[in-house]
């Protein structure tokens, strides 16, 4: 089963405009990452957030976890065209060395003109 | 550097027939995933290995799916026989040896069942 849940599962905004898409999860985990996909590029990787970490940026991107309500945000600041895609989040359980990647469904960005 | 490298690209095949899918990963990265993505949804794993042993095959339909990993390096992925609910696109990761670290993907291969 997947473990997280991406909300909303489809995002329309202006260009120029900030995209905040969240992402629920059910059990403990290692860490959590986001990820982008698109038809150009496929699945690429935007940000790694650790589980006794709150918040991470990176260039535009800011992502926070929150681990008492096993929820985590990304937010994409002054959205561009080519920011139009779909964003997974994906956590990793904690041990055993396996840290295979367990997704969301996503979240569908469309950024309009 | 290179990134992960799949071949096919497309595969389209006929229910019960077999299938096999290539994965050359970044160079020096110790652990492949094979993940299958079905329309609409977020990827699901298959299999991990960590160099030439299997990490993690839980998810895998074992009465059909089959991966190997030869000399720590390439990969492949077999389904035999194919089922109708097998077309999705699936997709190779690999990463550093340590847990934690972002995981590459490649371009995936199509596969269309009939």
């Amino acid at each position: 089963s997947q473990q997280g849940e991406e909300d909303p599962q489809a995002l329309s905004i202006q260009e120029g405009e900030n995209a905040t898409m969240n992402c629920s999860y059910k059990t403990s985990i290692n860490n959590l990452q986001w990820y982008r996909q698109n038809s150009g590029r496929g699945l690429v990787h935007l940000i790694l957030i650790r589980s006794n970490e709150r918040e991470k940026h990176s260039g535009r991107l800011r992502v926070t976890l929150d681990t008492s309500k096993k929820s985590s945000s990304l937010l994409i600041t002054a959205s561009r065209a080519a920011d139009t895609a779909s964003y997974f989040c994906a956590t990793v359980y904690p041990g055993g060395g396996a840290d295979g990647l367990t997704f969301g469904k996503g979240t569908h960005l469309i950024i309009q003109p | 550097e290179a990134g992960v490298a799949q071949s096919p690209r497309y595969k389209i095949i006929e229910k019960r027939q077999s299938v096999a899918f290539w994965c050359n990963p970044i160079s020096g990265h110790a652990t492949l995933y094979w993940y299958q993505q079905i329309l609409g949804q977020g990827p699901k794993l298959l299999i991990q290995f960590q160099n030439n042993g299997v990490v993690d095959d839980s998810q895998l339909p074992k009465d059909r799916f089959s991966a190997e990993r030869l000399k720590g390096v390439d990969s492949t992925l077999k389904i035999q026989p194919a089922k109708l609910e097998d077309s999705a696109v699936y997709l190779c990761a690999s990463s550093l040896i340590y847990p934690g670290f972002e995981q590459y993907f490649g371009p995936g291969t199509r596969l269309t069942v009939t």
